[in-house]
């Protein structure tokens, strides 16, 4: 099975910073990786998709990058509304998530 | 506009079945692959089970494997998930996903989930 692991667990940031974001795989998932927002007692969001593509309708201040086993989701300027965890998803060989990354304002 | 609505959670003793129903609208859901993720109290997400678009292939990990079905009814718009011998560590929200494709099985929607309990 493949693992995914997520840092940091906790991210405390100020609005406009620069914030990055870390997952990685176990083995080889090439580009297949999603990133996903979830707010308080909300269901998950598609941020990005096979690791840098922009779902439709997000800001572009969010961006993914990385293949193979490291992978990075970048905000470029931290918003308030930006307050929530973030995972991410292997979908390689079967799927697989990572434990998440909780993101608030400092 | 994608909607995705589940129902039928609620409280349950241990050993015992529960049936969640998802409502699909918006999009033509007998395209789409779908399935269930959960996700345990203060836990991260995990994947239960996936469906393809005509219902002969399902696909599920261990952790399920035997104890939870998945269904669909296409003509209802309308997905299921089945839950019998049912543990304490299956105490989640449950929500109902689709895939973005049979080739690419990251989800691209999610409906807002329904909570699941298992205690005696």
């Amino acid at each position: 099975d493949i693992q995914m692991t997520q840092s940091p667990s906790f991210l405390s940031a100020s609005v406009g910073d620069r914030v990055t974001l870390s997952c990685k795989a176990s083995q080889n998932i090439n580009k297949y990786l999603a990133w996903y927002q979830q707010k308080l007692g909300e269901a998950p969001k598609l941020l990005i998709y096979n690791a840098n593509n922009l779902q439709t309708g997000i800001p572009s201040r969010f961006s993914g990058s990385g293949s193979g086993t490291d992978f990075t989701l970048t905000v470029s300027s931290l918003q308030p509304e930006d307050v929530a965890t973030y995972f991410c998803l292997q979908h390689n060989s079967w799927l697989t998530f990572g434990s998440g990354t909780k993101l608030e304002i400092k | 506009e994608v909607q995705l609505v589940e129902s039928g959670g609620g409280l349950v003793q241990p050993g015992r079945s529960l049936k969640l129903s998802c409502a699909a609208s918006g999009f033509t859901f007998s395209n789409y692959y779908m399935a269930w993720v959960r996700q345990a109290p203060k836990k991260g997400l995990e994947w239960v089970a996936t469906i393809s678009t005509s219902g002969s292939r399902s696909y599920y990990p261990d952790s399920v494997k035997g104890r939870f079905t998945i269904s669909r009814d296409n003509a209802k718009s309308s997905l299921y998930l089945q839950m019998n011998s049912l543990k304490s560590e299956d105490t989640a929200t449950y929500y109902c996903a689709r895939h973005r494709r049979s080739s690419e099985w990251y989800f691209d929607f999610w409906g807002p989930g329904t909570m699941v309990t298992v205690s005696s």
